[in-house]
């Protein structure tokens, strides 16, 4: 059971190049997210998805884009990537109804990115 | 967004003694929580939950602890060992929010041996 996959681990990128991160579950999760973490901001949340084909904005979307066209996938997108954006990033997918024991997040192992 | 903040950045403990790890949250209306535990180059890792009808939930060698009153949460970990260093995190829960997390900035575990 690999839970929450992130590809790829690292990447750099120079200013105004476009990249994907991928986010694969195989726990049948209905609710997937992306965050960054940044050194002490704690992690912040970019987009989320409650279902296959919905998304929504979370705290910090700007210059960022995401789809969820299968359930177990999730993408997120950096169109025209700044320095700004260089950071951990991490897919994390969780069940819809809460329950006890990790009803919170499954973590990816994360994708350090760094835009020069 | 929702403010869950730790009241220590750093904490160093000796192998074999017990931890405490603090956390405040802002929102009263939170009604779960719970504590991660991130190593270095890896994604948080849940280590026990609490809802807010509990004042105290315990697993293996950690126990929760909720007041509701000063809004504290406070991570213990007995007889920390090495394996113990890490970062964690609480995260609260806010209802009208649905699975939404809003987590601290985290608190850096050292175990000393």
């Amino acid at each position: 059971n690999a839970g929450v996959t992130q590809t790829p681990k690292f990447r750099v990128l120079k200013t105004g190049q476009s990249m994907t991160l991928l986010c694969a579950q195989d726990m049948n999760h209905e609710y997937m997210y992306w965050y960054r973490q940044d050194p002490g901001m704690g992690l912040r949340l970019i987009h989320y998805s409650v279902g296959e084909g919905t998304t929504a904005k979370g705290e910090v979307p700007d210059g960022y884009n995401v789809s969820r066209l299968k359930k177990q996938n999730f993408l997120l997108g950096l169109e025209s990537a700044a320095p700004s954006q260089t950071s951990v990033y991490f897919c994390a997918s969780s069940l819809a109804q809460k329950s006890w024991g990790n009803y919170g997040y499954t973590f990816g192992s994360g994708t350090r990115l760094t835009v020069v | 967004g929702e403010s869950v903040g730790l009241h220590l950045p750093t904490l160093s403990v000796q192998e074999g003694d017990n931890s405490i790890i603090n956390c405040a949250y802002s929102n009263s209306a939170s009604d779960y929580f719970i504590w991660y535990k991130q190593e270095s180059g890896k994604g948080p890792q849940f280590i026990i939950d609490i809802r807010s009808n509990m004042d105290k939930r315990q697993g293996q060698r950690v126990t929760v602890l909720l007041n509701k009153t000063v809004k504290h949460l406070s991570l213990q970990i007995a007889a920390t060992q090495p394996g113990d260093s890490a970062v964690y995190f609480c995260a609260e829960n806010i209802p009208v929010t649905g699975n939404q997390f809003y987590f601290g900035t985290g608190t850096s575990l050292t175990v000393i041996p």
